[in-house]
């Protein structure tokens, strides 16, 4: 049983340059969500895929942001011109159907730091 | 407004005490409730989901739910100095998709 996977684990980046994660969730789960943390906060939630369908964005996936799942497996999330400000760990959680139960289970997240 | 709070800690208890780690919400619409566990470094591990009101117990971890005081808390029983980790509650959006984390709270379980 894989989890979760994401990569790379660590990147780090000169202010301004273009990054980009990518996010495997657990096989059977048609659910992706993307997270964001930073040192002592709790993750902050950036977008939501059920399938390749994007049906959520938060208010703080600004424009330099862009996320995909094409064909409803891996995903990615694109960075447009990093600012230090972006530096945080990046986590890509999973789950299966049903909105009552949706417990989430999160890959080991790719930490962003931004010079 | 914080829409989940906690309590940051830490939170020093004795090995094989009983820890209690509380957490309220302000939405009254959420319907499913989390505790992860995150050690210092990775990513947050989902130990405990509760969705109606009152008990579940699973090994040494007891979650509790009351929506009438938009209250939830996580008891765990013997603690271990392998539980020392920050604690997070997560709540359910409006849209049901996303969770709102609260900041955890530090758990130090000395020997």
């Amino acid at each position: 049983d894989t989890g979760v996977s994401q990569n790379p684990r660590h990147k780090i980046t000169k202010r301004g340059q273009n990054v980009t994660f990518r996010c495997d969730p657990i096989s059977e789960h048609n659910r992706l969500y993307w997270y964001r943390q930073t040192l002592g906060q709790g993750p902050e939630f950036l977008t939501y895929f059920q399938n390749e369908a994007q049906l959520e964005k938060s208010r703080l996936l600004s424009d330099r942001f862009s996320a995909e799942r094409p064909k409803g497996s891996f995903s990615t999330l694109e960075i447009q011109r990093t600012e230090q400000g972006d530096s945080a760990m990046y986590l890509c959680a999973s789950s299966p159907t049903g909105i009552l139960y949706n417990e989430q289970f999160f890959g080991p997240g790719t930490r962003l730091t931004v010079l | 407004q914080k829409e989940v709070e906690q309590n940051s800690g830490p939170l020093s208890v004795p090995e094989g005490a009983i820890a209690s780690l509380n957490c309220t919400y302000s939405d009254r619409g959420s319907q499913s409730f989390f505790w992860y566990r995150q050690y210092s470094g990775k990513s947050p591990e989902l130990i405990m989901s509760i969705y109606s009101n009152g008990d579940k117990e699973d090994g040494r971890f007891t979650a509790q739910l009351n929506k009438a005081s938009q209250y939830v808390s996580l008891l765990i029983r013997d603690s271990q100095p392998s539980d020392s980790a920050t604690y997070l509650c997560a709540v359910s959006s409006n849209s049901g998709y996303a969770l709102n984390f609260g900041k955890g709270t530090s758990l130090l379980v000395t020997p």
